[in-house]
């Protein structure tokens, strides 16, 4: 079975645009949530998704957007980015929304110049 | 309230040997405890997970060690291989407030076997 998948690998923007980013969870997953990773830390959560709905949301500022799509794949959108938003953005899927294990794509390097 | 903390910042273990990684946390809300392993360039992979009604949990070479009195838990790696060579993140999922799986990560731990 195919794991969780985002796209695109890498991307390269600069200060002031917008960026989507896209992810698609194990088949029968229902849980999509999204994760930030500078360099040398640990992932900080962003944005949980379940069922279409937004279910928790982390210390992030408005500039960061998600949704969820019927087929539950979901997008995370960045505007008006920064310097310090280059990291690694990760998606983990889950069969639900409570205390599930958590499965993590290879995640979107995004680098902003 | 919401932080784990994981030591030691990195290890060297020579091969064979066992590799230990310690967590801590304070909020006693924790009920779901998960450890992932990252390899350059990786998403985390899910390891071995925990929950606090279990003292110790064991798969494969891995093995989770829970105190729940003193808020920490450990992996144990047996016969550590140059293929464990990778970052190790402990992690908790706080259940009771409505947040679902926000996973709230350590500082992670940087591995490395020796042959």
């Amino acid at each position: 079975d195919a794991g969780v998948t985002q796209s695109p690998t890498h991307l390269i923007k600069t200060r002031g645009q917008h960026v989507t980013l896209r992810c698609s969870p194990i088949s029968g997953h229902k849980s999509v949530s999204w994760y930030q990773q500078v360099l040398g830390q640990g992932p900080q959560f962003i944005f949980q998704y379940y069922e279409k709905e937004e279910r928790g949301r982390g210390n992030f500022p408005d500039r960061f957007s998600a949704r969820q799509f019927p087929n539950y794949s979901s997008e995370l959108n960045v505007n008006a980015l920064l310097l310090g938003d280059s990291a690694l953005y990760l998606c983990a899927s889950s069969l639900w929304d409570i205390n599930q294990p958590q499965h993590f794509g290879d995640g979107t390097r995004l680098s902003i110049l | 309230q919401q932080q784990v903390k994981q030591s030691p910042q990195s290890l060297i273990v020579q091969k064979g040997g066992i590799s230990i990684i310690n967590c801590a946390y304070e909020n006693t809300a924790f009920d779901y405890f998960p450890w992932y392993q990252q390899f350059p360039g990786k998403g985390p992979a899910l390891l071995i997970a925990i929950r606090p009604d279990v003292s110790e949990k064991k798969e494969g070479r891995f093995t989770i060690s829970f105190n729940k009195s003193a808020k920490q838990f450990s992996l144990h790696i047996m016969d550590s291989q140059p293929g464990d060579s990778a970052t190790y993140f402990c992690a908790a999922i706080d259940g009771a407030t409505g947040t679902a799986s926000k996973l709230t990560f350590g500082t992670g731990t940087r591995l490395q076997v020796t042959l």
